[in-house]
């Protein structure tokens, strides 16, 4: 069975300064993970995935994920945060790929302050 | 590209009445769609995986005659609340897999249903 553990329901930042997300999954099979943003009341818009390719995965927004199997770990990051970054995130985990179905994490709403 | 639209955005219903929600694939095909339930601030919880013209693929706990799916054609599913109650009332959001490519699933706005 697949499952992701999201560190941190609550994440505040200054804005400008660094973003970090944690997430961490746990999978039979190797993973395909996902980062999705939700913003209030609206459905959930992709950041950026990773399909077993690369292991740094470049999203939208600048935001950016590493894949760590050592550590089974898909942190999001975003050097500089914007106060249009404030919203909730979610890490998503399948098997077998894409097309499989989602399990996602209990998602970390970010903060960012002036 | 990769856009999918829900309708109504918002209902409010009495209990006992059925409510029905569309999900539609804009610019892509979908054979296959999922809906998910979001209670206030938790995650979304998967209900039940709709295939084009075959019976939907229910989760476990999920009552099937309480949450009719229909997908007729490949851009477009429903998902009907039947007999509606009160604990119904959630956020509602439907996804879509884009059979192209990496085959990733883009998710729809959200339908907020609220039984009074």
């Amino acid at each position: 069975a697949q499952s992701v553990t999201q560190l941190g329901s609550h994440v505040s930042v200054s804005e400008g300064a660094l973003v970090l997300l944690r997430c961490n999954y746990s999978s039979s099979v190797p993973p395909y993970l996902f980062w999705y943003v939700q913003y209030p009341n609206q459905g959930l818009q992709l950041l950026l995935k990773y399909t077993s390719a690369a292991t740094l995965v470049k999203g939208i927004n600048g935001f950016e994920a590493e894949f760590k199997k050592s550590e089974t770990s898909f942190h999001l990051t975003k050097p500089s945060a914007h106060m249009s970054d404030a919203a909730e995130y979610f890490c998503a985990v399948s098997e077998g790929g894409t097309a499989s179905k989602l399990t996602f994490g209990t998602g970390t709403r970010l903060q960012v302050t002036l | 590209g990769a856009v999918v639209s829900q309708h109504p955005s918002w209902v409010i219903c009495k209990s006992g009445t059925s409510v029905k929600i569309e999900c539609r694939s804009l610019d892509f095909q979908a054979t296959t769609m999922f809906w998910y339930r979001q209670f206030p601030k938790q995650s979304l919880m998967l209900m039940a995986t709709s295939n084009e013209g075959s019976k939907a693929t229910y989760e476990q706990g999920v009552e099937k005659d309480k949450f009719l799916i229909n997908h007729a054609s490949l851009t477009l599913s429903t998902l009907t609340v039947t007999s509606a109650h009160p604990e119904d009332s959630s956020f509602y959001i439907c996804s879509a897999r884009d059979e192209r490519g990496t085959r990733t699933q883009y998710f729809g706005p959200g339908t907020r249903l609220l039984v009074l």
